[in-house]
């Protein structure tokens, strides 16, 4: 079935650093892809999305970027903050049949001060 | 707007009780989403809906039921609760998610079985 691994499940790193999550999926029709935030007791939240026609996209300290052919993506966070700490989540579109969204497990940040 | 509402916040369960988790969105969402995400796993997909009259089943839907008679509402029954049923569960929606649209959550239902 599709299937998407989202890697290091845990990762941390001092402020100011940078941080890489990875991902990869099995679907190749995939060609939506967003990163989600969830902070303790919240609900996950969008940060940040990429669709298949692009490569690369950034929005200040956070950018992501695709490779179509490889089937990976990743979320690179630069000049990392302490409220950056929290669990992201990865996820690809799942084209066949209804239109769903499949999630990595999960990756901890912790940013030390 | 509202977004995405849930209740109840928490609840707790005895085994082999029943309940209904309430979601409901106002943005006039095709698409909604049932997830159970259990201690510090990820998001699995229960069951989901492309539009009023229409569910199917994700990758977990044992010993839950849904309906979807509206489309601003989307609950999920749980009947003969166990401990196994014991997560977070959100709901979500979106609109088009192959036209790159967000998907929305909401609050979350804190689920507790004993």
């Amino acid at each position: 079935g599709e299937n998407v691994e989202q890697h290091p499940s845990t990762l941390s790193v001092q402020e100011g650093d940078s941080a890489v999550i990875k991902c990869t999926y099995s679907d190749s029709a995939s060609n939506y892809f967003p990163w989600y935030k969830q902070e303790l007791g919240k609900r996950p939240q969008l940060i940040i999305d990429i669709r298949s026609n692009v490569g690369e996209k950034k929005d200040q300290r956070i950018a992501v970027t695709l490779n179509k052919t490889a089937k990976h993506f990743s979320l690179h966070i630069t000049e990392t903050q302490p409220e950056d700490s929290a669990v992201y989540f990865c996820a690809a579109i799942i084209i066949q049949g209804a239109q769903k969204l499949v999630f990595g497990q999960g990756t901890r940040l912790t940013i030390n001060p | 707007n509202a977004g995405v509402t849930q209740t109840p916040k928490f609840r707790i369960l005895k085994i082999g009780q029943s309940m209904t988790l309430q979601c409901a969105q106002d943005m006039n969402h095709n698409y909604m989403y049932w997830y159970r995400q259990d201690p510090g796993m990820g998001l699995k997909l229960i069951y989901y809906s492309v539009g009023a009259g229409i569910t199917d089943k994700g990758e977990v839907p044992n010993g839950y039921n849904v309906s979807r008679s509206t489309t601003e509402d989307f609950p999920l029954r749980l009947e003969l609760a166990a401990p196994s049923q014991t997560s977070v569960y959100f709901c979500a929606s979106s609109y088009s998610l192959a036209g790159g649209r967000e998907q929305y959550f909401g609050p979350g239902t804190r689920l507790t079985v004993t």
